[in-house]
């Protein structure tokens, strides 16, 4: 079955220092990839995906993420975390089916917290 | 351009009461979504629709309902609310032929 995993539930940083969120993914083809961010009582926001093409892909907010076929993952970068990017963080992949509606399967979410 | 609203923001409800949340979008998409979010469960599919007129159901459609009438409204019910129903309600809307979805703000809800 088509799953999302993100393996750390809560991640504490300093601000300025660096991030990595983990997500692995498992889907029998090519997976249409996206990392959304919520911030508390808001609804969710695109920070960046990945169809094809190259497996670096920059987002909004100075986020990046990269494809690794090998390994099913998608992992979500930051070289330096600001205060403001508490928040928790949701990786998807798009479960395709032939009745088209193409439904988001979603990981349980990472939610980071910045210390100053 | 207020892209995808969600009526209304929070709610309390007494088990066995009715309720109907409205997402309403402006972008003209085709596909609506409404998703639950649990604490440790990401987001679930509830229903969808891929088009005015059509429903259908997701993962976990048991006690709610929806309509489509209009295209730009998407409609969920709940006709006898349960505790196991609070939760926090999205609704998503997506352009074919892209994968991308746009998120409302959310509607939380609580069940007595």
């Amino acid at each position: 079955a088509q799953s999302v995993t993100q393996p750390d539930i809560h991640i504490t940083v300093s601000e300025g220092a660096s991030l990595e969120l983990r997500c692995n993914y498992s889907y029998g083809a090519t997976p249409y990839l996206f990392w959304y961010v919520q911030s508390p009582g808001q609804g969710l926001q695109l920070l960046l995906k990945y169809f094809s093409g190259d497996t670096l892909v920059q987002g909004i907010k100075g986020f990046e993420a990269e494809f690794k076929r090998s390994q099913s993952s998608f992992n979500l970068r930051k070289p330096s975390v600001h205060w403001s990017d508490a928040a928790e963080y949701f990786c998807a992949v798009v479960s395709l089916f032939s009745g088209g509606y193409n439904k988001l399967i979603f990981g349980a979410g990472t939610r980071l917290a910045v210390h100053p | 351009n207020a892209g995808v609203t969600q009526t209304p923001k929070f709610r309390v409800l007494k088990t066995g009461q009715s309720m109907t949340l409205l997402c309403a979008q402006d972008m003209n998409h085709e596909y609506m979504y409404w998703y639950r979010q649990d604490p440790g469960m990401g987001l679930r599919l509830i229903h969808y629709s891929v088009g005015e007129g059509t429903t259908a159901k997701g993962e976990v459609p048991d006690g709610y309902n929806v309509s489509r009438l209009k295209k730009q409204n998407f409609l969920l019910g709940l006709e006898s609310a349960a505790p196991s129903q609070t939760s926090v309600y999205f609704c998503a809307t997506r352009d074919n032929p892209s994968y991308e979805q746009y998120f409302g703000p959310g509607t939380r809800l609580t069940v007595t």
